[in-house]
């Protein structure tokens, strides 16, 4: 089955900076790959995601990049701010199976 | 997207009981699943609920000690049997729309003592 590897575990920046954070998955073909944002005590929520018919999305400060030759895809932070900081999953799925999660990056943004 | 409601939204049980936890969604959905967050951790998928025949379960999570309903396209229920401290952990529910997105209902705290 899909396996996803998502890296940095944990990300400290500067608000202002940008911030990276990057998954590779197992399965290629795995077609869709959404990025969720959790603030403690919350649930994820859907931020950002993309198809595999895609290369890149935007959406003001958020974009998610998509390489299908590497098997791996990135979520792209700009200008963050403290509001920014939480836990941060990729995940990677085929058609209308569950997702399969990362293990989450925690964001730290520090004024 | 869609608007999924979880109930309780918080429990402490007593090992050796049960608890069912109540997913509602707002509107008819493609599937519907229940994970579970252990602190900390990422989301682990516990099972598929599948309308009007059994859930289907990862490895690890079996029916004798999840066992899940789905009556219809907008609600489903996950029971956690005869727990113990191990079960303590947030279970969500997730639902799948018809554009493909997959939402989080607000999670249920489970505290086994």
């Amino acid at each position: 089955g899909e396996n996803v590897e998502q890296h940095p575990s944990t990300l400290s920046v500067q608000e202002g900076d940008s911030a990276v954070i990057k998954c590779t998955y197992s399965d290629s073909a795995s077609n869709y790959f959404p990025w969720y944002k959790q603030e403690l005590g919350k649930r994820p929520q859907l931020i950002i995601d993309i198809r595999s018919n895609v290369g890149e999305k935007k959406d003001q400060r958020i974009a998610v990049t998509l390489n299908k030759t590497a098997k791996h895809f990135s979520l792209h932070i700009t200008e963050t701010q403290p509001e920014d900081s939480a836990v941060y999953f990729c995940a990677a799925r085929l058609g209308n199976t569950p997702l399969v999660f990362g293990k989450g990056t925690r964001l730290s943004v520090i004024a | 997207s869609a608007v999924i409601s979880q109930k309780p939204s918080r429990d402490i049980c007593q090992r050796g009981t049960s608890l069912t936890i109540q997913c509602q969604v707002d509107s008819q959905v493609t599937m519907m699943f229940w994970y579970r967050q252990q602190p900390g951790q990422s989301l682990t998928l516990i099972a598929t609920a599948n309308q009007g025949s059994e859930a289907t379960y990862e490895s690890g999570f079996v029916i004798d000690k999840f066992p899940i309903s789905r009556p219809n396209l907008t609600f489903s229920t996950l029971t956690v049997s005869n727990m113990s401290p191990e079960d303590s952990s947030i279970y969500l529910c997730s639902v799948l729309t018809g554009t493909y997105e997959q939402y989080f209902g607000p999670g249920t705290r489970l505290t086994v003592t």
